[in-house]
């Protein structure tokens, strides 16, 4: 099975510190994305990636970054964390084809 | 107007209904199409993909119409253990990739 790791299941944060969220798969997928879920706005995208290096901008890319230095590999970075950045952080990964998107189990960040 | 949109519900069903979800969605090159199943708190986990000739799976049914431009999943006698939020996902079209698009999701509870 693919399996999707996300460092932290919660997370804490103070307003203003640098925030990153780690995302690795296992499957070799060439695609990777960042989504952030709350509560009757569903999962929005943040950020996604088709290869390593290689990055583009989602729906909301405000107040977010991104690295993808290895295919296994992608990261959330909150450049300044703030409280509207609280939310549950959803990566998922796909491969090329129709086989659907394998998430990790996500984490909740909460900025205080 | 979101691009794809679902039913929030909540369908509140009796144990063995038959129930059915709709979702739409507003790119006609929307490429490929799933049901994710997402209990409280956890991930969404792939339920099915859906195919042009619909497709079934044990008591459930996807089926897309792409000149009307929806999915439907049918649930035939639910169980307790369906409960849950199902969310349908398009892949959409944009400069040349794909891009996973979720609708907000719709609830389900099923009673005894």
């Amino acid at each position: 099975d693919v399996k999707v790791t996300q460092s932290s299941r919660y997370l804490v944060k103070r307003t203003g510190e640098k925030v990153f969220l780690e995302c690795v798969q296992d499957m070799d997928h060439e695609n990777m994305f960042w989504y952030r879920q709350d509560p009757g706005l569903g999962l929005r995208l943040i950020y996604f990636s088709y290869d390593v290096k290689m990055k583009e901008k989602g729906d909301i890319p405000e107040g977010y970054s991104v690295s993808r230095e290895k295919k296994e590999r992608f990261s959330l970075i909150l450049e300044s964390a703030s409280t509207n950045q609280t939310s549950m952080y959803l990566c998922a990964s796909s491969t090329t084809g129709n086989y659907g998107y394998t998430f990790g189990s996500g984490t909740r960040l909460t900025v205080v | 107007r979101k691009e794809v949109e679902q039913d929030p519900g909540p369908f509140n069903v009796p144990e063995g209904a038959t129930v059915a979800f709709n979702c739409t969605y507003s790119n006609s090159a929307s490429q490929s199409f799933f049901w994710y199943r997402q209990d409280c708190r956890k991930e969404p986990k792939l339920l099915m993909s859906v195919y042009s000739s619909g497709n079934e799976d044990g008591r459930f049914t996807a089926q897309l119409n792409r000149a009307s431009q929806y999915i439907s999943l049918l649930i035939r006698d639910s169980k307790l253990s369906d409960s849950a939020t199902y969310l349908c996902v398009v892949n959409m079209a944009s400069g040349g990739s794909y891009i996973p698009t979720f609708g907000r999701g719709t609830s389900l509870i099923v009673h005894p």
